[in-house]
């Protein structure tokens, strides 16, 4: 079976700290392709980062960065100088041939000023 | 900047209607995905289409839930007849390929049955 755990409900940082999320994964598939997305209060899901199972550099995006690890079935995100409007749930979902996208519960982040 | 677009962005409804969501993929996108969002559940997959043809159905509640591609720019999910316990958010997604690629969602469709 695969999950996706993130076992972070919630996180809250002051302005300008950095943050990492967890995210822990399970799979028997040897291909497979991982991702994070983030809802902000709107709601609407907006696509962050894709990574296949064969790719464990590590990616910086600004202030974003994300670290792919096999040997822990992990796959952090951390978020460098956090801003208010960082504020969101982050979702952390992994999809391999069986075609289903499966999303972890998500981890509510709340950035204070 | 090619989006995914949802109507009706809110549906409030009494038990017993019908109701239909619509969902207009990227154009040039081949990938169709129903989600539901819960908060108890989380996000689920209802399910998928490539190339206007179903694929998996097997996370939607056969007796009231459907799902058509009458075209390639336009999904459809219908709830006949809806019960308060379908109140959630419908997120419709497209994507470019095959199903691992990248899906792009919609601003979603938030239903309240009452």
């Amino acid at each position: 079976a695969q999950k996706v755990t993130q076992a972070q409900t919630e996180i809250s940082v002051v302005e300008k700290e950095d943050v990492t999320l967890d995210c822990v994964y399970e799979t028997r598939d040897t291909t497979y392709y991982l991702f994070w997305y983030k809802q902000p209060p709107s709601g609407e899901l907006v696509f962050l980062i894709r990574r296949n199972s064969f790719d464990e550099q590590n990616e910086i995006s600004g202030r974003y960065s994300w670290n792919f690890q096999k040997s822990t079935s992990s796959f952090n995100f951390t978020i460098t100088a956090s801003q208010v409007v960082d504020s969101a749930v982050y979702f952390c979902a992994l999809i391999s041939n069986t075609g289903k996208l499966i999303f972890g519960q998500g981890t509510t982040l709340q950035v204070k000023p | 900047d090619a989006r995914v677009t949802q109507t009706p962005r809110d549906k409030v409804t009494e038990m017993g209607q019908e109701v239909t969501m619509r969902c207009q993929p990227i154009l040039g996108h081949n990938t169709v995905f129903w989600y539901r969002q819960t908060m108890m559940q989380g996000l689920e997959l209802l399910a998928y289409f490539r190339n206007r043809a179903p694929l998996d159905d097997s996370g939607m509640p056969k007796d009231r839930f459907s799902a058509e591609m009458p075209d390639a720019t336009l999904a459809t999910l219908k709830i006949q007849p809806s019960e308060p316990r379908d109140s959630a958010v419908y997120f419709c997604a497209s994507g470019p390929g095959v199903s691992t690629d990248t899906q792009y969602f919609g601003p979603g469709t938030r239903l309240t049955v009452l």
